[in-house]
């Protein structure tokens, strides 16, 4: 079956980056997106952004851009996020996801999703 | 971007129906999603391109579309329903956009 597999929770200092990955299984990892989102404590869902597994093309969110950098391992079908300068308004959940779009880019959804990996930044 | 506006809470007796909204300009011309997602668990897409049910959800979880709402709705709302729910669409530059989320509360 169609699994997304994150790594742990991190805690981090302000200023310090984080990478997190996510590994893949059940499906052809080249095929779709990886999408990565984040959920701040108690709050609602906000995209990072996305990356083609295939091409290694990226999107990123325009709050995000210069600090985030997504890239992955074909061989080992692994998707990584790394998240640098990190401020305590990142503490949050981290979620990869299988990404989808149904019309060149528009009508995306994503439709399995990883257990998430909680990041802490803290002093 | 275009937001998506949902409404901060709904309570329903098990066994009625809740009917969650969510309000937005793109709607007409983008397709919506719903993701349900239960207290410390990861979201789960229910309801695909407005009215399609994802694969394994119950047929008691329903969508539809009117202009620039789109509508969750779940008839006979068990226990186990109890959840946030988020819209989801893309805006008219491609970024995908959440609603704020709606918590359904059974009584």
């Amino acid at each position: 079956q169609v699994q997304l597999v994150q790594s742990g929770a991190e805690v981090k200092e302000p200023g310090a980056s984080v990478k997190v990955s996510c590994e893949t299984s059940g499906y052809s990892f080249t095929s779709y997106d990886v999408t990565w989102v984040r959920q701040a404590p108690g709050q609602g869902l906000e995209r990072v952004g996305w990356m083609n597994p295939s091409t290694g093309k990226t999107g990123y969110t325009q709050k995000f851009q210069g600090r985030v950098t997504m890239t992955r391992d074909i061989s080992t079908t692994t998707a990584y996020m790394e998240l640098s300068s990190l401020r305590a308004e990142d503490t949050a959940i981290y979620y990869c996801a299988r990404g989808r779009s149904l019309n060149a880019g528009y009508d995306y959804y994503m439709d399995v999703w990883a257990k998430g990996t909680t990041v802490i930044v803290s002093s | 971007s275009d937001e998506l506006t949902q409404a901060p809470s709904v309570s329903v007796s098990p066994g009625q129906t809740a009917t969650i909204m969510c309000s937005g300009e793109a709607l007409p011309k983008q397709f919506a999603f719903w993701y349900q997602q239960k207290p410390g668990q990861a979201p789960v897409l229910i309801i695909r391109k407005g009215r399609e049910r994802a694969s394994g959800i119950p047929e008691r979880f329903s969508g539809s579309t009117s202009g620039t709402t789109v509508t969750l709705t779940i008839s006979g709302v068990q226990p186990e329903d109890e959840a946030a729910y988020y819209c989801q669409s893309t805006d008219r530059s491609g970024d995908v956009v959440f609603g704020g989320g709606t918590k359904l509360t059974v009584l």
